[in-house]
């Protein structure tokens, strides 16, 4: 079965700030992998596919890369809407997500 | 408006059966594969099931594998999961959700505000 790694398991920061979040898969997945969005009480939301395609919508200041078996997610410029869990998600075969990492003040 | 609703969760005791619903509103529904994925209260999100737009391709995880079926009316635009021998840690929101392409089961691009269900005696 497909594990996913991600780490830190949360992280402090600022407003403005740039955060990096990376997600290692057990075996690889290509480009296979997304990262989603949670807030408390909300549903998760898509913000990358494809390692580096960003969803309609989502502002720039996100961005991904990676391939195989490495990927980060990097947030430039932290904004306070953007205080949240983020998961990363392999697609390679049936989905797996990573444990999330929680963005805090 | 583009939307999905979940509808049938509740408080069911172990061993039992539950079946959830997913209406699907504002897209063409059968353009596109559907999941379920679970979130235990205050745990990480787990994909419970996915089937393609025309129910050939269909995956579950493997912890429900036997107990949990997959279904979809594309008539009525709907989306259904009918879960047997439920056990406590089936307890969860479960979250329908819409994929981004129509065969592979890939990624979630739409997700409704999900339904809690609550296993226990």
């Amino acid at each position: 079965d497909f594990q996913m790694t991600q780490s830190p398991s949360s992280v402090s920061a600022s407003v403005g700030d740039r955060v990096t979040i990376t997600c290692r898969a057990s075996q690889g997945i290509g480009s296979w992998l997304a990262w989603y969005q949670q807030k408390p009480g909300k549903a998760p939301k898509l913000l990358i596919y494809g390692v580096s395609t960003l969803q309609t919508g989502v502002p720039s200041r996100f961005s991904g890369s990676g391939s195989e078996t490495d990927f980060t997610l990097t947030i430039n410029s932290l904004q306070p809407e953007d205080f949240a869990t983020y998961y990363c998600q392999q697609a390679d075969s049936f989905p797996t997500f990573g444990g999330g990492t929680k963005v805090e003040i | 408006e583009v939307q999905l609703v979940e509808s049938g969760g509740g408080l069911v005791q172990p061993g039992r059966s539950l079946r959830l619903s997913c209406a699907a509103s504002g897209f063409t529904f059968d353009d596109y594969a559907m999941h379920w994925v679970r979130q235990a209260p205050g745990k990480g999100l787990e994909w419970v099931s996915g089937i393609s737009w025309n129910s050939v391709s269909i995956g579950y995880t493997g912890s429900v594998k036997g107990r949990f079926t997959i279904s979809r009316d594309n008539a009525k635009s709907s989306l259904y999961l009918e879960m047997s021998s439920l056990r406590a840690e089936d307890t969860a929101f479960y979250y329908c959700a819409k994929d981004l392409y129509r065969s592979g089961l890939r990624y979630f691009d739409l997700w409704g505000r999900g339904t809690l269900v609550t296993v226990s005696s």
